[in-house]
């Protein structure tokens, strides 16, 4: 069965620092890839989605970037963290299937920056 | 462009009486829709997608596609069904979010 997991659970940086999220899937192959931040009373924002080894496409202008280096891995990042970086960050695959395109989630990040 | 509208943001009812949960969307194709449920604690999951017709946990959803809805139905509310419910929409890769509406279902 496909599994998706994703650390840390919860992070607590500093304004400036770097950010790494991982992302990893198991039990399936050429997955596409997506992360999203989920803020209360505004739903899933998708930031980045990919469709391949990468294959990188983003969504949303910010301080973030993603990478793909491997076929069931994706990975967020920051070179600086801003204070409006904090949030609930959320990984999930899907495989493009006619009929079947729904999406699978991580467990999150919780994302705090002081 | 694609828009998922959610236009409650939580919806209180007691338990036994029924539940709407509205979804409104904006697609010029024929949309792929779903529903999905986030309980306390727990991770995002698929509820149902309108393609397949079917219920789950005693849950429907209808594409009406004059008034481009797919309102999330049940006829009795259970107090475990009390969770976060986001309508999405998928167009080539990609997932359109509602902002969610929270149920909760009272004793």
């Amino acid at each position: 069965s496909q599994t998706i997991h994703q650390w840390p659970a919860t992070l607590v940086q500093p304004v400036g620092s770097p950010l790494s999220l991982e992302c990893t899937v198991e039990g399936t192959s050429n997955p596409n890839l997506y992360w999203y931040r989920q803020a209360a009373g505004r739903g899933l924002q998708l930031l980045f989605y990919s469709v391949g080894i990468g294959q990188i496409s983003s969504e949303v202008p910010q301080n973030l970037s993603a990478s793909r280096p491997q076929d069931r891995q994706f990975i967020l990042s920051s070179k600086k963290l801003l204070l409006s970086d904090s949030g609930f960050y959320l990984c999930a695959w899907s495989v493009p299937t006619p009929g079947f395109y729904e999406q699978y989630f991580g467990p999150g990040t919780r994302l705090t920056v002081t | 462009a694609q828009r998922v509208t959610q236009p409650e943001k939580l919806l209180s009812v007691f338990k036994g009486a029924p539940v709407e949960l509205k979804c409104n969307y904006s697609y010029s194709g024929s949309p792929e829709l779903f529903w999905y449920v986030q309980y306390s604690r727990q991770r995002l999951q698929l509820l149902l997608r309108h393609i397949s017709r079917e219920s789950i946990k005693g849950f429907t959803a209808d594409l009406n596609k004059g008034e481009t809805s797919f309102h999330l139905k049940k006829p009795f509310a259970q107090e475990e069904d009390s969770a976060m419910y986001y309508c999405a929409l998928y167009n080539f890769n990609k997932f359109y979010f509602g902002s969610g509406t929270k149920l909760n279902v009272k004793p």
